[in-house]
């Protein structure tokens, strides 16, 4: 479809592992923006790209986590060394401008176990 | 600190009646306010948004309040159809980082057929 696709729908790792995300934006738009949604909680902010560059990764929690976006289209999420508490909905939406709306995928759910 | 609170969990209403969903936050510097509709298995969909200058904005069956001297919202939706059963948030922006959402944890808006 043309909306934003991520991939994989469901993640469960062991504590200790490491995971990618992925995220597909929609074709054109050159923010792309990863959320975190942890369970009874709303969207927490993660980190803002334009074009390639990391805007913003001020949302980031640790060094754990680190996200590239080496041709301006695709992205990724790296998480290395999971915990229990990176259990969440990881989001990724893209947008056309800077704060323009928020097209949003259905979100990856990762399960630390 | 949650700078932006949806202090119901869940609502219920009457197909045709009015659904009244509330937000409010803590932080003066907002500028600007969205609502998202979010249904299972699906990431957040825009809905209707308001910037400071506004204190009402309509489109269609929705319309947002804003009182920011009281530094709350709402959303209302009315009728009320069965299709809007889904967990709508609150959120909001600042123009010194306006591509960075903070998010209410959300109310679940049950229709009632």
């Amino acid at each position: 479809g043309a909306g934003v696709s991520q991939t994989p729908s469901n993640k469960v790792t062991e504590k200790g592992k490491y995971v990618e995300l992925r995220c597909d934006p929609i074709s054109g738009h050159t923010a792309l923006y990863w959320y975190r949604q942890s369970l009874g909680q709303g969207p927490e902010f993660l980190i803002y790209f334009q074009g390639t560059g990391a805007a913003d990764d001020s949302g980031l929690p640790n060094d754990r986590f680190f996200a590239v976006r080496p041709e301006g289209s695709v992205s990724t999420l790296k998480i290395q060394r999971t915990e229990r508490g990176d259990s969440a909905v990881y989001l990724c939406a893209s947008s056309t401008t800077l704060a323009g709306e928020l097209f949003f995928g259905e979100g990856s759910r990762l399960t630390v176990l | 600190d949650q700078q932006v609170k949806q202090n119901s969990p869940s609502l219920s209403v009457q197909e045709g009646r009015i659904s009244i969903l509330n937000c409010d936050y803590t932080n003066s510097m907002f500028d600007y306010f969205l609502w998202y509709k979010k249904y299972p298995a699906e990431g957040p969909t825009f809905l209707i948004s308001i910037s400071s200058i506004k204190d009402k904005n309509e489109d269609g069956r929705f319309t947002v309040f804003l009182n920011k001297s009281a530094k709350h919202l709402s959303l209302h939706i009315v009728p009320s159809q069965p299709g809007d059963s889904a967990v709508y948030f609150c959120a909001a922006s600042h123009m010194d980082s306006n591509y960075q959402l903070i998010w209410g944890a959300g109310t679940k808006l049950i229709i009632k057929p």
